[in-house]
């Protein structure tokens, strides 16, 4: 059982510059979530895949935000021109099935010097 | 809509007391309800799920819930407090239909020797 995994598991960057985050999803799981966590708040939904189909976004994934899943497998998150406000954990998320309990991966935490 | 309130963002109990953690929902239609917990710089755990079935949700580390439509709680207790229950706790909503999980504010268990 490998879980779900994020890499990496933390970037630090400078204001303007762009990352990219990577999420493995537990393999038979064909839903994927990504969500984002800032100090003294719980998991905000960012965004949400089933199989390669993104399906739904959240008013808080701006023009900045960009997500994939091109094969239906891992997925990746890019943040472009970072700002400081983009500072938080992003998690990644993986279920069976619709309404079922989400396995979190251990997050990305980002820090936007 | 869905939504979850999560009363007493901080928490303190002794070492061997109960441990109640009070979580009120908003939902149009019967929800799923889940407990998670994080330890600091990590994923979440899932604690228990309620879906439908009976309304008292037994869940690891000796926690359970119980779910309540007429007060629209799911509110998450343990007879006796350890030192390695110290921990974020956050409860979180499913909705029938919807995708993405609504999560709380987190409550922070602080457990003294």
């Amino acid at each position: 059982d490998t879980g779900v995994s994020q890499d990496p598991r933390h970037k630090i960057t400078k204001r303007g510059q762009n990352v990219t985050f990577r999420c493995d999803p537990i393999s038979e799981h064909n839903r994927l979530y990504w969500y984002r966590q800032t100090l003294g708040q719980g998991p905000e939904f960012l965004t949400y895949f089933q199989n390669e189909a993104q399906l739904e976004k959240s008013r808080l994934l701006s023009d900045r935000f960009s997500a994939e899943r091109p094969k239906g497998s891992f997925s990746t998150l890019e943040i472009q021109r970072t700002e400081q406000g983009d500072s938080a954990m992003y998690l990644c998320a993986s279920s069976l099935e619709a309404g079922r309990e989400q396995f979190f991966g251990p997050g990305t935490r980002l820090t936007v010097l | 809509a869905q939504s979850v309130t999560q009363l007493g963002s901080h928490v303190s109990v002794s070492e061997g007391a109960l441990v109640l953690l009070r979580c009120n929902y908003s939902s149009s239609v019967p929800p799923y309800l889940f407990w998670y917990v994080q330890y600091p710089n990590q994923g979440l755990q899932l604690l228990l799920k309620y879906t439908s079935a009976a309304t008292l949700v037994k869940g690891i580390n000796g926690f359970e819930a119980e779910f309540k439509k007429s007060e629209t709680s799911f509110h998450l207790t343990k007879p006796s407090a350890h030192m390695s229950d110290a921990a974020e706790y956050f409860c979180a909503v499913n909705s029938g239909g919807y995708q993405k999980v609504t999560f709380g504010t987190g409550t922070k268990l602080q457990v003294i020797p």
